[in-house]
């Protein structure tokens, strides 16, 4: 089956630690995508990347880094540098500027 | 940064009765989407709007591509159970990858 997965559906990490979360797609998909959702609130755009060894910085790129080292993955580090990671994280890819997909989310939570 | 204006915020309906949300912006957007997003899942697209003016339906729902280009309309006929969920528009602009998001309108239904 084609479409994006993340891993993993929830984690948990201790304050101060880096944390790296998985996104893989198989759409085919140059574009990809992270987002922060906080409870209640909207999407927020984190990093995003339209080509291989090539990424930008959205509106809440700090504390936060990426790589994407091969098309269908786009993992996310949150670092310790972020001061309130606890939230839920979305990846979506899309084919140049088209519709993004969703992956299924992953929820961090600091302990 | 950016945010659609995104109303109602919530809604509680009556299992039957017809919905209807709305988006609007200051600037002028070339694609509008739709989508709708359970309960620790990730967002899952509804319906996209590419041309002003367009009505667009997925079942018992339909969707309009305000002829300002800064508005969208989503309908839901007939509400069910399942309708339950935050519903999202998103607008993008030509040549950019980033959408623009709305904060969501959380639909209940009413036992």
């Amino acid at each position: 089956d084609g479409g994006i997965t993340q891993s993993p559906k929830y984690l948990f990490r201790k304050e101060g630690q880096n944390v790296t979360l998985s996104c893989e797609q198989n759409l085919n998909h140059d574009a990809m995508y992270w987002y922060r959702q906080d409870p209640g609130q909207g999407l927020r755009l984190i990093y995003y990347s339209q080509i291989v060894n090539d990424f930008q910085k959205g509106d809440i790129a700090e504390g936060y880094s990426v790589s994407r080292e091969k098309k269908e993955s786009f993992p996310l580090t949150v670092t310790s540098a972020q001061k309130n990671p606890t939230a839920f994280y979305l990846c979506a890819s899309s084919m140049g500027f088209s519709t993004q997909y969703f992956g299924p989310g992953t929820r961090l939570t600091v302990l | 940064g950016q945010q659609l204006n995104q109303s109602p915020q919530s809604m509680f309906i009556q299992e039957g009765e017809d919905v209807s949300m709305n988006c609007t912006s200051s600037s002028i957007f070339n694609t509008w989407l739709w989508y709708k997003q359970d309960p620790g899942e990730g967002p899952v697209l509804l319906i996209a709007l590419y041309k002003a003016g367009e009505l667009t339906s997925n079942g018992r729902l339909t969707a309009q591509f305000g002829t300002t280009r800064k508005d969208s309309f989503l309908n839901i006929s007939a509400s069910i159970p399942s309708d339950v969920g935050i519903y999202f528009c998103a607008g993008q602009t030509d040549s950019n990858y980033q959408l623009i998001w709305g904060a969501g309108t959380k639909l209940i239904i009413k036992p």
